[in-house]
C-alpha cells in the first residue's frame, strides 16, 4: 500500500526566512497531494494541494512542488511569520480506495 | 456555521470501559471520516462513511465501530477500551467521498486516554 514519509520532524526558522518540508511517497499511481496545517487545539486545515499533472503550484507565500519521477513533493513557505508556527502534514491519495495516507507531520517553529 | 464539532474534547477511560465519540457537521456534507493521530505518525483512517447510512473500514478499524444514522452525525464507538486506543481522534467531513476534488474539513479533536 501507499506509504508517505515526511521530513524533517521538527523545523525551527527565524522569522522572515523560508521553510521547506519534504515528503516522499511509494505508490507511483498516487495523483493528488494535499498539505494540511494543524494549529494547537484545532483540526487540520487544507492549505494547498497539487495534482500529478502539474509540477508546481503557488498561493501567496506558500508553494508546493512535485517531482513525479523521484516521487517526492515539497512545501515551501517564504517570508515566514510567527503565525506560521504549527504542525504541517502532507498526504497522498491512494489510487485504490480513494483514501488519503498522511505523513507523520512536521512541527514548524518560527522564532521572532 | 460551526463546521465540524466533536464531543467530548477530553476523556479518560479505564481498560474495558465503553464510550462513544460524537461528531457533527452543519455543512450538509455527504461524507464523514474518523481518524486517529498518534505521536510520530500521521493521521490514520479508522472508518469512513461515503453517504448517510453507509460505512466502510479504513486502515485501522479493529476495536471500533461506527454509526451514521443521520447525515450530520458520525459516531465512533469503543466497545471495550484498551490502552492501545489512547490517541487523539479527529473527525472530518467532505462534500463527497472524492478526496481529490472535495476538501476534508476537520474537527478540533478528542484526546482519549485509556488507563
Amino acid at each position: 500500500g501507499e506509504n508517505v514519509e515526511q521530513h524533517p520532524s521538527t523545523l525551527s526558522v527565524q522569522e522572515g526566512d523560508s521553510a521547506v518540508i519534504k515528503c516522499t511517497y511509494s505508490d507511483s499511481a498516487s495523483n493528488y497531494f494535499p498539505w494540511y496545517k494543524q494549529e494547537l487545539g484545532k483540526g487540520s486545515q487544507l492549505i494547498i494541494d497539487i495534482r500529478s499533472n502539474v509540477g508546481e503550484k503557488k498561493d501567496q507565500r506558500i508553494a508546493v512542488t512535485l517531482n513525479k519521477t523521484a516521487k517526492h513533493f515539497s512545501l515551501h513557505i517564504t517570508e515566514t511569520q510567527p503565525e506560521d508556527s504549527a504542525v504541517y502534514f502532507c498526504a497522498g491519495r491512494m489510487e485504490y480506495g480513494n483514501k488519503l495516507v498522511f505523513g507523520a507531520g512536521t512541527i514548524l517553529r518560527v522564532k521572532s | 456555521n460551526a463546521g465540524v464539532t466533536q464531543t467530548p474534547k477530553f476523556q479518560v477511560l479505564k481498560t474495558g470501559q465503553s464510550m462513544t465519540l460524537q461528531c457533527a457537521q452543519d455543512m450538509n456534507h455527504n461524507s464523514m471520516y474518523w481518524y486517529r493521530q498518534d505521536p510520530g505518525m500521521g493521521l490514520r483512517l479508522i472508518y469512513y462513511s461515503a453517504s448517510e447510512g453507509t460505512t466502510d473500514k479504513g486502515e485501522v478499524p479493529d476495536g471500533y465501530n461506527v454509526s451514521r444514522l443521520k447525515k450530520q452525525n458520525f459516531l465512533l464507538g469503543l466497545e471495550s477500551a484498551a490502552p492501545s486506543q489512547t490517541s487523539v481522534y479527529f473527525c472530518a467531513s467532505s462534500l463527497t467521498a472524492d478526496i481529490s476534488t472535495d476538501t476534508q474539513y476537520f474537527g478540533p479533536g478528542t484526546r482519549l486516554t485509556v488507563l
